[in-house]
């Protein structure tokens, strides 16, 4: 397995269209997140599933953000409407019980760009 | 308010030199806390995890200490050299809905200069 995976890695798209992002967990991993990272700043919680139920979602996730993870394996993250600010950094992170623990780890973000 | 605080924002410092990056947290539901590095824009990398069970965690030429009472953690990064240039970021993991999620603070840009 060579680690939690996303798709595309860089999005470039004009104000008010729709974008779609994936993300592959690591195999086994049960629970899955998602974080933005803008410019400068450390990642924010956006949204956990655990399986194919998601869980909590944060106040940052507006209306025009949605998240599934229908199988309870790979994860979709849609904007839609997009805005300026929403570009940034959009992060994926699995886990599963090991060693006492629910360690996350991340994969290699979608740099979304909004012009 | 859930607040990781790092400092300093950024350190420049001389190949080989034996340096300490400072996190702290005000949140007493914190319970355990991990280190992350990221090259520019790059995801993060893991370093160290250190449980609410453990003191410190060592790997390599990295040693993280965490202190739950004083709401700080430290890493530690021995001999340093260039290739440890990268934004280093802490982040503190807390229950939520049947889970948890990591707050991270806004990380500390290190330079390694030849």
């Amino acid at each position: 397995d060579t680690g939690v995976s996303q798709d595309p890695r860089h999005k470039i798209t004009k104000r008010g269209q729709n974008v779609t992002f994936r993300c592959d967990p690591i195999s086994e991993h049960n629970r899955l997140y998602w974080y933005r990272q803008t410019l400068g700043q450390g990642p924010e919680f956006l949204t956990y599933f655990q399986n194919e139920a998601q869980l909590e979602k944060s106040r940052l996730l507006s209306d025009r953000f949605s998240a599934e993870r229908p199988k309870g394996s790979f994860s979709t993250l849609e904007i839609q409407r997009t805005e300026q600010g929403d570009s940034a950094m959009y992060l994926c992170a699995s886990s599963a019980w090991a060693a006492g623990a629910y360690e996350q780890y991340f994969g290699p973000g979608t740099r979304l760009t909004v012009t | 308010k859930q607040e990781v605080t790092q400092i300093p924002a950024a350190l420049s410092v001389p190949e080989g030199e034996n340096l300490v990056l400072n996190c702290s947290f005000t949140d007493s539901a914190i319970y355990n806390l991990q280190w992350f590095r990221q090259d520019p824009g790059k995801g993060l990398t893991s370093l160290l995890l250190i449980q609410s069970s453990q003191r410190e965690q060592t790997s390599g030429r990295l040693n993280a200490s965490l202190d739950k009472s004083s709401g700080r953690s430290t890493l530690y990064i021995a001999a340093s050299q260039p290739g440890d240039s990268a934004t280093y970021l802490c982040a503190g993991y807390i229950l939520t809905g049947g889970g948890n999620k990591l707050t991270f603070g806004t990380g500390t840009q290190l330079k390694v200069e030849l």
